[in-house]
């Protein structure tokens, strides 16, 4: 099992780009969930997904923010255009729902908008 | 959902027992303890799921409130290995969603 795979590690961009964050979740686990970690917001929820279908996206901050999970493996969240606040650490985390979601989150994605 | 942990940073001497304090206003199905390593995800610990509950998992113990509201995590004879930052994170369930919210952290330092 290789875990919940995010890419890339690191992302250093300019304002105004567009940036693509990638996430595969564990072979089997049927949500996903996106979440921004910041020193002074701490841990959001951003959106999740129950079999690929968008559950609750109240979490994402602005329409500059939008999340697809085209299929079962495979989850991006795409910020654009990008802001220097938008500056943070980007979580995938999935799980298997069976009325008890625990999660298994992957190593994050560091994203520096310059 | 807030949760609200305490304290927010701990610096013990390494074989003290610790304890974390989770309370919210909201109910919870359930509750749990992740721990996060610099430069990694939070990783699960303990999960509670019946109010009362009490759970161990070697040098840690982790209780569900009875109001479903709050919980606590004590970790005894710490090592420099549990340090980071540990979080409790709630989770409602409404419907066919879930949703699992997590804690303000606490940052430990052993």
């Amino acid at each position: 099992d290789a875990g919940v795979i995010q890419s890339p590690r690191h992302e250093v961009t300019e304002m105004g780009q567009e940036v693509t964050l990638r996430c595969k979740p564990i072979s089997g686990h049927n949500s996903l969930f996106w979440y921004r970690q910041t020193m002074m917001r701490g841990l959001e929820l951003l959106i999740y997904f129950n079999n690929n279908v968008p559950i609750d996206d109240s979490g994402m901050p602005e329409d500059r923010f939008s999340a697809k999970m085209p299929n079962a493996s495979f989850s991006t969240l795409k910020i654009q255009p990008s802001e220097p606040r938008d500056s943070a650490v980007y979580f995938c985390a999935s799980s298997s729902f069976s009325g008890a979601n625990v999660l298994t989150f992957g190593a994050g994605s560091r994203l520096t908008v310059l | 959902q807030l949760l609200e942990q305490s304290p927010q940073f701990l610096s013990i001497q390494e074989g003290e027992n610790l304890t974390v304090y989770c309370n919210s206003s909201s109910v919870f199905s359930s509750l749990q303890w992740y721990r996060q390593e610099p430069g990694e995800g939070p990783v699960l610990l303990i999960a509670l799921y019946k109010a009362g509950e009490l759970t161990s998992n070697g040098r840690l113990t982790a209780q569900f409130g009875i109001t479903r509201k709050d919980s606590f995590l004590n970790i005894s004879a710490s090592i420099p290995s549990d340090v980071g930052i540990y979080f409790c994170a709630g989770q409602a369930i409404t419907g066919t969603a879930s949703k699992l919210t997590f804690g303000t952290g606490t940052r430990l330092q052993v």
